[in-house]
């Protein structure tokens, strides 16, 4: 699976939008780009995936690039709840669709 | 709906004890998976089994074993209980290719484990 490179670290103040980038360089034909989050210590949660079109959701929207090395998760009107570390993840929908977790982005919404 | 439903929520192992982590999905899931996850570290891939009687090696599975006898349980087995063993486990599952809308993976609330 293609690795990914995200920010440690981000802030935005309550109500802007949060965009957190992702590369993602070595992405291959056949993988979706996965956005998960973790708040706190709970399990991981999932937002919102994409292959090569823009993508929303109720929750958020992913920007990709046009030729798929990068990507941006948008949360238009960030919230105190959406404090929690952001992963961004490449994956095949083939096989057994094993998700590879770095260190991802964690990201301190600020009233 | 439970989702995914993992017991027990905390433990505390002796060095050299064993234990059995259980996890349930009653969402009819193809896919489970256990993970584990360090103090300030991403998750890492111990086992995952696409199917009852299927089960395969993720990143990390030395001290580890699991089975997959049904659908719905996915046990991960600790055999000899090491301090770099002290973890928080999570159990997934995912509905594989199940028809679209796809919801991604859903995980479990997590075993805090402690071995001294």
């Amino acid at each position: 699976d293609a690795k990914t490179t995200q920010p440690p670290s981000m802030d935005c103040a309550e109500g802007r939008a949060a965009n957190l980038p992702c590369n993602h360089s070595t992405i291959s034909g056949n993988e979706y780009v996965y956005w998960y989050r973790q708040i706190h210590s709970q399990g991981p949660q999932y937002i919102i995936h994409g292959l090569k079109n823009n993508e929303t959701n109720e929750m958020a929207s992913l920007i990709i690039t046009e030729d798929r090395k990068s990507s941006t998760l948008i949360l238009p009107h960030a919230t105190l709840r959406d404090t929690a570390v952001y992963y961004c993840i490449v994956s095949s929908i083939q096989g057994a669709q094993k998700l590879v977790f770095g260190q991802g982005t964690r990201l301190t919404i600020n009233p | 709906n439970a989702g995914v439903t993992q017991t027990p929520k905390f433990r505390i192992l002796k060095i050299g004890q064993s234990m059995t982590l259980q996890c349930t999905q009653d969402m009819n899931h193809n896919y489970m998976y256990w993970y584990r996850q360090d103090p300030g570290m991403g998750l890492k891939l111990i086992y995952y089994s696409v199917g009852a009687g299927i089960t395969d090696k993720g990143e990390v599975p030395n001290g580890y074993n699991v089975s997959r006898s049904t659908t719905e349980d996915f046990p991960l087995r600790l055999e000899l209980a090491a301090p770099s063993q002290t973890s928080v486990y999570f159990c997934a599952s995912n509905p594989s290719n199940s028809p679209l809308p796809f919801y991604g993976y859903t995980f479990g609330s997590g075993t805090r484990l402690t071995v001294v």
